[in-house]
């Protein structure tokens, strides 16, 4: 039984440039979430997806953008990067029908803008 | 917007000495969960307190859910280097289900 899957494990990119980065949840899960941690802090809520649309969003600006798919996997867009966008992005997967359910965290991918 | 603070930020413990980490929101919390993320790795799922005044224990660790559902706590006893890491609470609203992290405890633990 998979657990959370996010590739790639490491990235490195140029300011101004675009980055996709993948997820395949926990096999039976059908809800996808995205984290930013920067260095030292808290994971910090970018979207949620579920039924392939957006449900809910945090306070990040239009240059993060997602997509959930037909079987679950999500994949998270950054245009136009900042350095600022260096962080470990975490995918995390859960099942909407259970109230509160636990989030099921993947190992990350971790950005760097130069 | 919703705040959930935690304190402390950091917590140097000698092994075998217990300690406390706090979660504290400014608005009435529908549930919270507790997370540890290890050195390197991502966070991991501990408990979640929905009821309140509940009070849970996994071996070493207590987590408690204040009674009016805006604080929550985590102790542990007998602290082991195996504890190292840092805990998250992470809240849901009464009204509406976002989802905010605190910013965590990390623990340092002295051998």
């Amino acid at each position: 039984d998979a657990g959370v899957t996010q590739s790639p494990t490491h990235l490195i990119k140029t300011r101004g440039q675009q980055v996709t980065l993948r997820c395949s949840p926990k096999s039976g899960h059908d809800t996808v979430s995205w984290y930013q941690q920067a260095l030292g802090q808290g994971p910090q809520f970018i979207f949620q997806y579920y039924e392939e649309e957006e449900r809910q969003r945090g306070n990040f600006p239009d240059r993060f953008s997602g997509h959930q798919f037909p079987n679950y996997s999500s994949e998270l867009n950054v245009n136009a990067l900042l350095l600022g966008d260096s962080a470990l992005y975490l995918c995390a997967s859960s099942l909407l029908s259970i109230k509160s359910s636990p989030l099921h965290f993947g190992n990350g991918t971790r950005l760097t803008v130069t | 917007g919703q705040q959930v603070m935690q304190i402390p930020q950091y917590q140097h413990v000698q092994e075998g000495e217990d300690f406390t980490t706090y979660c504290n929101s400014s608005t009435t919390l529908s549930n919270i969960q507790w997370y540890k993320q290890r050195p390197g790795g991502h966070p991991v799922f501990l408990i979640q307190l929905v009821k309140s005044g509940e009070v849970k224990k996994q071996k070493r660790l207590t987590f408690q859910f204040g009674e009016a559902k805006k604080n929550s706590s985590l102790h542990i006893t007998a602290t082991q280097t195996t504890d190292v890491g840092t805990y998250f609470c992470l809240s849901s609203k009464a009204a509406g289900n976002k989802l905010t992290f605190g910013g965590g405890t990390r623990v340092l633990v002295k051998p």
